[in-house]
């Protein structure tokens, strides 16, 4: 029954690597986002997907590749992990427009780099 | 121009006192303000919103107050509960299309017995 979900719930990974967080909604919602909580609780968002397009793209490095196959599904891949990159990544959903729709958020992926 | 400022960075409160949390911000053309409660290790959820059109909204012991002159919102929370600790977050967007909600920088909530 949960809104949105991602997997996993913790990630644990050595810096070089190369990870992938998946977000999975079943509201059917046609907007996906994600967004970088950091240590110091700032919440930025990074990508935003509308109908399987890109619709938002902050000023986030080009190691951070997001892909939705479908307007339910929104997976972050990671390429060349750093130690800056440990955050929790937060996956959610609104009905339609990113500006003034309520946004329902995931659980989070809290990643770790080593 | 898209920053939203808030404060303070945390606040205790006794039970059954008044949460007073604020945030300003820039932009004119802002004109949706919602505030996020997220509780420890959980993702945020919608609270409470408000358009420029009003001045306030209750819900329950919520309440957004809006200032569009001074370009200031609060966030007021009557007979606060150990229950409402949590960190709390504004947001503000322009409400036409794509365009991104900007999230305030967070108040870590605290009401103690």
């Amino acid at each position: 029954d949960t809104a949105v979900s991602q997997t996993p719930k913790y990630l644990v990974t050595q810096m070089g690597n190369d990870k992938s967080i998946k977000c999975e909604q079943n509201l059917g919602h046609d907007t996906m986002y994600w967004y970088k909580q950091d240590s110091k609780k700032f919440l930025k968002i990074m990508f935003s997907y509308n109908n399987k397009e890109l619709i938002i793209n902050e000023t986030v490095p080009n190691r951070f590749s997001p892909k939705s196959p479908d307007k339910a599904h929104l997976n972050l891949h990671i390429n060349s992990l750093e130690l800056g990159d440990s955050a929790v990544y937060f996956c959610a959903s609104s009905r339609g427009q990113p500006s003034t729709d309520t946004q329902y958020f995931g659980p989070g992926t809290r990643l770790t780099v080593l | 121009q898209q920053q939203v400022k808030q404060s303070p960075q945390s606040l205790i409160v006794q039970k059954g006192g008044i949460s007073i949390i604020n945030c300003a911000y820039e932009n004119t053309a802002f004109d949706y303000f919602p505030w996020y409660q997220q509780f420890p290790g959980k993702g945020p959820a919608l609270l409470i919103a408000i358009r420029p059109d009003v001045s306030e909204k209750k819900e329950g012991r919520f309440t957004i107050s809006f200032n569009k002159s001074a370009k200031q919102f609060s966030l007021h929370i009557m007979d606060s509960q150990p229950g409402d600790s949590a960190t709390y977050f504004c947001a503000a967007s322009l409400h036409f299309g794509n365009e991104k909600l900007t999230f305030g920088t967070g108040t870590r909530l605290t009401i103690i017995p």
